[in-house]
């Protein structure tokens, strides 16, 4: 089974600041895929930025970047010079091995940038 | 644009009453997933194609929810004899490419509010 855990039920931050986002995951796949989605009111679902399991580098895509900590499981998300437009929910996801590829979502963390 | 749209996009009905959903991919996925998500929290999975099989089910249909994938390209959800406890947001995805780096690209969601 797999798990994924978002401690941080909502977050601030001032715009241009950088911001992290905390998710732990739990799985006993030996490979496992680790996701960011962000989610703006309007509901659609945005993916950000991938990370696998065996990758040696942290993902980076352009502002977001992922810091991946194998040992301590955790994926978190970090967000550089924050834009107003980053004020969403943000859902740490994963995909292990098996089970059909599907993704496991934690509860999210709502964002929200302050001008 | 994810390459993937569903209809409606919004949705009240009454308890007790039927509904259905579509999900259509603009190119070609053997793939296919369906996830429900309610408020506060992150998507759930439902249920998962390879062309025309459905080849796993969440705990979560229960037998008043059926999916169809007839022709494996488009999809459809119905929930008969809704339920107050239906009202999700329902979202349909499918994967970027093959390969260990796939993603999930998801479609803009169909809201359910049952009545």
């Amino acid at each position: 089974a797999q798990k994924i855990t978002q401690t941080q039920p909502g977050m601030f931050v001032q715009e241009k600041e950088a911001v992290t986002l905390d998710c732990t995951y739990d799985t006993s796949d030996p490979s496992y895929g680790l996701f960011w989605y962000k989610q703006p009111s309007s509901g659609e679902m945005i993916f950000l930025i991938y990370q696998g399991s065996y990758d040696q580098q942290n993902a980076t895509e352009g502002r977001y970047s992922l810091n991946f900590q194998k040992a301590r499981k955790s994926a978190n998300l970090v967000i550089s010079a924050s834009q107003l437009g980053d004020s969403a929910m943000y859902f740490c996801a994963m995909r292990g091995s098996g089970g059909y590829q599907k993704v496991t979502f934690g509860t999210g963390t709502k964002l929200q940038v302050i001008p | 644009d994810t390459g993937v749209s569903q209809d409606p996009r919004h949705k009240i009905t009454k308890r007790g009453q039927n509904v259905t959903f579509r999900c259509d991919p603009i190119s070609e996925h053997n793939r296919l997933y369906w996830y429900r998500q309610t408020l506060g929290q992150g998507p759930e999975f439902l249920t998962y194609f390879q062309n025309e099989a459905q080849l796993e089910k969440s705990r979560l249909l229960s037998d008043r929810f059926s999916a169809e994938r007839p022709k494996g390209s488009f999809s459809t959800l119905e929930i008969q004899r809704t339920e107050q406890g239906d009202s999700a947001m329902y979202l349909c995805a499918v994967p970027s490419t093959g390969g260990w780096q796939e993603t999930q690209y998801f479609g803009p969601g169909t809201r359910l509010l049952v009545l």
